[in-house]
């Protein structure tokens, strides 16, 4: 099994692009979420799913969509990149009762 | 406002002692786990603690629940170099089955040969 994969590994946008930054796990996991970890802070949840097209909000949403058509893959779009969404971002899966969570290597990503 | 709070941020300690991290938050939840994050590196799981009492070792490594006072301490024994990390807590607020985490702003721990 590869786990939890994310691409790219590194990525630098100028303000008002967009870009979709790709999330796939391989354990059949049926939750997905995305997180950023900004420096000296915790991660926090931006978006996640239950399932094959179901998603919801987390602590930090805006800016940001997500889908999830397949069980295998949560895409996370930034709409128009700002500055103040240079961060890592990482993916992360989870399957039963432990509700314990798997994440990829991130997503080291620079709005400029 | 839900708060998951570590201390200490920073931990610098010789090789060979003891020390304990705390993890408070200020939320109901009977499941916390514990992340492993080496510098640039992702999160590895450590611990997963599931009900009051629950202790989990691993290692030099022990962890424990008591979720009447919302605290998980992470303790160190005998430290060494190779436990130099980030050390992160996550509570699961969720209800049954959407795996809501909030985590601690981690701490960082430097093990001084």
């Amino acid at each position: 099994n590869a786990g939890v994969t994310q691409t790219p590994k590194f990525q630098v946008l100028k303000t008002g692009q967009s870009m979709t930054l790709q999330c796939a796990q391989d354990m059949n996991h049926e939750y997905m979420s995305w997180y950023r970890q900004d420096p000296g802070m915790g991660l926090r949840l931006i978006h996640y799913s239950v399932g094959a097209g179901i998603t919801d909000q987390g602590e930090v949403p805006n800016g940001y969509n997500v889908s999830r058509s397949t069980t295998e893959d949560f895409p996370l779009r930034l709409l128009s990149a700002a500055p103040s969404q240079t961060s890592v971002y990482f993916c992360a899966s989870g399957r039963g009762m432990t509700y314990e969570q798997y994440f990829g290597p991130g997503t080291r990503l620079t709005v400029t | 406002e839900l708060k998951v709070e570590q201390n200490p941020l920073f931990l610098s300690m010789q090789e060979g002692k003891n020390y304990t991290i705390y993890c408070n938050y200020s939320t109901t939840s009977d499941r916390l786990y514990w992340y492993r994050q080496d510098p640039g590196k992702s999160l590895e799981s450590l611990f997963v603690l599931l009900s009051n009492g629950a202790v989990k070792q691993e290692g030099r490594l022990m962890a424990s629940l008591d979720t009447k006072a919302r605290l998980s301490t992470l303790h160190i024994t005998a430290a060494v170099h190779d436990l130099s990390a980030t050390y992160f807590c996550a509570v699961d607020i969720s209800p049954l089955g959407t795996y809501k985490y909030i985590f601690g702003t981690g701490t960082r721990l430097k093990v001084l040969a």
